[in-house]
This record gives structure tokens, sequence and C-alpha cells, in this order.
């Protein structure tokens, strides 16, 4: 059973398209992210949602846009892609808000935009 | 900035050694957690340790936090072929951009190499 699922695995698009990456967990946590790991495999935190609520949103390009249609889900929505938004984009998810509970991350999506 | 940084970021070693990497960070924290990254694959949880532990074990794995020296060690014994892996430490921290919520804030991972 996987626990934290993407889809796609791997995006290969052009400037200028817009792209949808979606998120599922079947773990019931209330909370779930969405990362970025560039290519020096730094990982930054873009958005995090507890119950559907949005509660954190880093300093992300208003291109991208988060979605959770309910606490299972968390989709990421990326508006007119620019060749600085090729990375790979995780998505993860925990028990509960804050950084005492351990995260659970999906297999992550290849984005290249060319 | 509060972010962790992992030292060395790389380390090669061969099967059945001892590999130690280093975590740095800059403000006060409430725990500590270790993860592990496939190739290409999602980070995986190793372990937590609270600011008032030591020491922590699980398996293989050793953790020590020194919160008077901001950093904490992670020691994997009698390594495998199978730990090849970056190896990343978080630690938690808020921002302006969190209200008030504390997130997780990562280093860029020590690469682990273990050869047969």
């Amino acid at each position: 059973d996987t626990a934290v699922s993407q889809t796609p695995k791997y995006l290969v698009t052009q400037m200028g398209n817009d792209k949808s990456i979606k998120c599922e967990q079947n773990l019931g946590h209330d909370t779930m992210y969405w990362y970025k790991q560039d290519s020096k495999k730094f990982l930054k935190i873009m958005f995090s949602y507890n119950n559907k609520e949005l509660i954190i949103n880093e300093t992300v390009p208003n291109r991208f846009s988060p979605k959770s249609p309910d606490k299972a889900h968390l989709n990421l929505h990326i508006n007119s892609l620019e060749l600085g938004d090729s990375a790979v984009y995780f998505c993860a998810s925990s028990q509960a808000v804050g950084s005492s509970y351990e995260q659970y991350f999906g297999p992550g999506t290849r984005l290249t935009v060319t | 900035s509060q972010q962790g940084e992992e030292d060395p970021q790389a380390l090669s070693i061969q099967e059945g050694e001892n590999a130690t990497m280093n975590c740095s960070y800059k403000t006060s924290i409430n725990n500590l957690q270790w993860y592990r990254q496939n190739s290409g694959r999602g980070l995986v949880h190793l372990i937590l340790i609270r600011s008032n532990e030591r020491e922590k074990h699980s398996g293989r794995l050793r953790v020590t936090l020194d919160t008077s020296k901001k950093s904490s060690s992670l020691l994997i014994t009698a390594s495998r072929a199978a730990d090849t892996a970056s190896y990343f430490c978080a630690t938690g921290g808020f921002s302006p951009f969190s209200g008030g919520y504390n997130k997780l804030i990562f280093g860029a991972g020590t690469r682990l190499a273990v050869h047969p």
C-alpha cells in the first residue's frame, strides 16, 4: 500500500505551459506539504495545508497555486511555466501540524521545463 | 537562516566501516529529525531526537544532539552498500509566512557512498 503517492512521476513541458501535479495520502494525516528540491538537493517548503486549510505559504511566485479538495489530497497547479521551475517536487504528509511530527514523503515529480 | 547544514557534503567508505555525518543549526530547537533519500526517491524518516535528549539509537543508527553547540551527528555502524543515499537533518523553525506554525527546514544533505 502506497502511503503518499504523486502523479505524474515525470513531467516534461515547454515554457509558458500550465501543468498540475496531484498528491494523495492514505495515512489519515491532517497535514500535507509541497516541497521543491533543486539541483543542489536543497529541499524547501512551498505550501502546507492542515485539514484543507492553507497554513504555510512561503515566498512562492503566485503562478503556483495549491488546492486541497479534502485532507487526503493536495494538488499543485503551475501556470506559465519557466525554466527555473525545473526541479523535483515532493508531496509529504504528517499526522498533525508542527515540526515534532515525522513527515512521510511521496516519490517526487521531476519537472523539466524546456 | 535557521537552515541545518550537513557536513561533509559527500562521504565515501567501504562496507563494514562506520559513517558519521554532522549537522549544525543556528537557533534554538524543540527537536531535530534525520531523513534518508535514496537516488530518485522521496525522503524517509529515520529518527527524531528531542532537545532534552542527548543520544538516541535505532538499529545501526545512533544520533547525538548537543544543544550547547547547536549540532547533531548521525552515526551508521557497520555500513552496507544499501546505506548508499543522501542523509538530511531537519530542524523546526518559524517563518513570517507560516502563520506561527513550525515548519521543517532541511539542509542540503550528505551524500554517502558505501562501496562493496
